[in-house]
C-alpha cells in the first residue's frame, strides 16, 4: 500500500482563485509534512503537522489533518502564477520516522 | 538565509565508476539526510545521519551507496559502482532535530550514468 498519495494528480486554475489539495495515508502517523517543488529544483518545506493537532496556518497556506480519514488537506489561497509548481505530502510510518513521499499534485496557476 | 548547499549540480560518470555527492548541511543542524528522485517518480528516502552514524536507511541504502562527514561541514554520499539505474536527482537536506522535525533541503545533484 502507498502512503501519503496526493490528489488531484494535476489542477490547474485562475490567478487569485484557491487550490486545494489532498493527501491520503493508510497507516498511524506521527506527522505529515506539506513541500513544493519547482521544475528541476530542490524541495521547499512548507508545512509540518504532528498528529496531535487539526489545522496549521503560514501566509496564505492552510494546512488540516484528519486522522481519523487518515487524510491532509493542503489549501493556497488567492493563488499567483509563482505558486505553479508540484506539491507532496510527505508521511512517517508509524516507528519508523521514515518519511514517505507521494506522486505529487501538479499546481498551474494562469495570470 | 542559511541554505544547504550541493555540489556538483550536474555529474555525468560511467558505469561502475564511482561517485561522491556533497553536501553542506546548515551549520548548526545535527541530522543530514540523503533522498533521490528518479525522474518522474516520487521522492525517495535514502539515510538519515546523526553523530557520526547511521540512525536509519532504507531498502535503497544497500552496500553499494556509503556516506560520511569527513570534516565539520561536508556530508558526502558515495555510489561505489553507479548503474544506469541510480541516474537520478540526489538531494541533500539537514534538520536540527531527528526526522520528525522540519527538514531543509539543498537544490539537488543531478547524476547522469551512461
Amino acid at each position: 500500500s502507498q502512503q501519503g498519495e496526493e490528489d488531484p494528480q494535476a489542477l490547474s486554475i485562475q490567478e487569485g482563485e484557491n487550490a486545494t489539495m489532498n493527501c491520503s495515508y493508510k497507516t498511524s502517523i506521527n506527522n505529515l509534512q506539506w513541500y513544493r517543488q519547482n521544475s528541476g529544483r530542490g524541495l521547499v518545506h512548507l508545512i509540518l503537522i504532528r498528529s496531535n493537532e487539526r489545522e496549521k496556518h503560514s501566509g496564505r497556506l492552510r494546512v488540516t489533518l484528519d486522522t481519523s480519514k487518515k487524510s491532509s488537506s493542503l489549501l493556497i489561497t488567492a493563488s499567483r502564477a509563482a505558486d505553479t509548481a508540484s506539491y507532496f505530502c510527505a508521511t512517517d510510518e508509524g516507528g519508523s520516522y521514515i518519511p514517505t513521499f507521494g506522486r505529487g499534485t501538479s499546481l498551474i496557476v494562469h495570470p | 538565509e542559511p541554505e544547504v548547499t550541493q555540489t556538483p549540480s550536474h555529474q555525468v560518470t560511467q558505469m561502475g565508476q564511482e561517485v561522491i555527492l556533497r553536501c553542506v548541511p546548515i551549520s548548526n543542524h545535527l541530522y543530514f539526510y540523503w533522498y533521490r528522485q528518479i525522474l518522474g517518480q516520487k521522492v525517495e528516502f535514502l539515510v538519515s545521519f546523526y553523530n557520526n552514524e547511521i540512525s536509519e536507511k532504507s531498502e535503497i541504502f544497500d552496500d553499494q551507496f556509503s556516506v560520511e562527514r569527513p570534516d565539520g561541514s561536508n556530508f558526502t554520499l558515495k555510489i561505489r559502482s553507479t548503474k544506469l539505474e541510480d541516474s537520478a536527482m540526489y538531494f541533500c537536506a539537514s534538520s536540527e532535530g531527528g526526522l520528525l522535525n522540519e527538514q531543509f533541503f539543498g537544490p539537488g545533484t543531478r547524476l547522469t550514468v551512461l
